[in-house]
């Protein structure tokens, strides 16, 4: 019954490495967004994103891409990983835009070596 | 930045007691968000009060806003053990497209 889920929970993997983080919705909202939490708990948005436009923050470095197959699904690729990347990653999703409540999802924590 | 400062950034009451933590941010906003974090998970939407708005509730919740002071609070009342957590506001700015977080608040209620 999970609204939000992410995989994996856990990703501890080695700088320079490439990963993805998979997210998936059941509550069928129509944008669904990536934020990145840092060990300060500050909480960034990193993109939105629905079947019409992909909205990126500028301070996102292209090595992290979206991916989404579908309108339940938005998956995060990250090229060559840095040990700056460590962080927990939470997937959400809401019916519209910014204007409409959050899901979230439990998130993934990243742990580069 | 926009970004929303939230204080105090950690509060520590006893069960039962009211807590109150306040949000200021810096630009027009179309509306602003509390969430709640709990340790080791996602958020979760409390409530959502609109630019035209003064005062919402929900439950023990009771969120204020003053768009000429650019500074939301959120009230907890009659606390309990469960309500530990962190607490976000998130605005959004006026023209709708952009969409901050703020720095949270850390709340302890001591059973």
């Amino acid at each position: 019954d999970t609204a939000v889920s992410q995989t994996p929970k856990y990703l501890v993997t080695q700088m320079g490495n490439d990963k993805s983080i998979k997210c998936e919705q059941n509550l069928g909202h129509d944008t669904m967004y990536w934020y990145k939490q840092d060990s300060k708990k500050f909480l960034k948005i990193m993109f939105s994103y629905n079947n019409k436009e992909l909205i990126i923050n500028e301070t996102v470095p292209n090595r992290f891409s979206p991916k989404s197959p579908d309108k339940a699904h938005l998956n995060l690729h990250i090229n060559s990983l840095e040990l700056g990347d460590s962080a927990v990653y939470f997937c959400a999703s809401s019916l519209g835009g910014y204007d409409q409540p959050q899901h979230f999802g439990d998130g993934t924590r990243l742990s580069i070596l | 930045s926009q970004q929303g400062e939230e204080d105090p950034q950690a509060l520590s009451i006893q069960e039962g007691e009211n807590a109150t933590m306040n949000c200021s941010y810096k630009t027009s906003i179309n509306n602003l968000q509390w969430y709640r974090q709990n340790s080791g998970r996602g958020l979760v939407h409390l409530i959502l009060i609109r630019s035209n708005e003064r005062e919402k509730h929900s439950g023990r919740l009771r969120v204020t806003l003053d768009t000429s002071k650019k500074s939301s609070s959120l009230l907890i009342t009659a606390s309990r053990a469960a309500d530990t957590a962190s607490y976000f506001c998130a605005t959004v700015t006026y023209t709708g497209n952009q969409f901050y977080f703020g720095t949270g608040t850390s709340l302890t209620v001591i059973p």
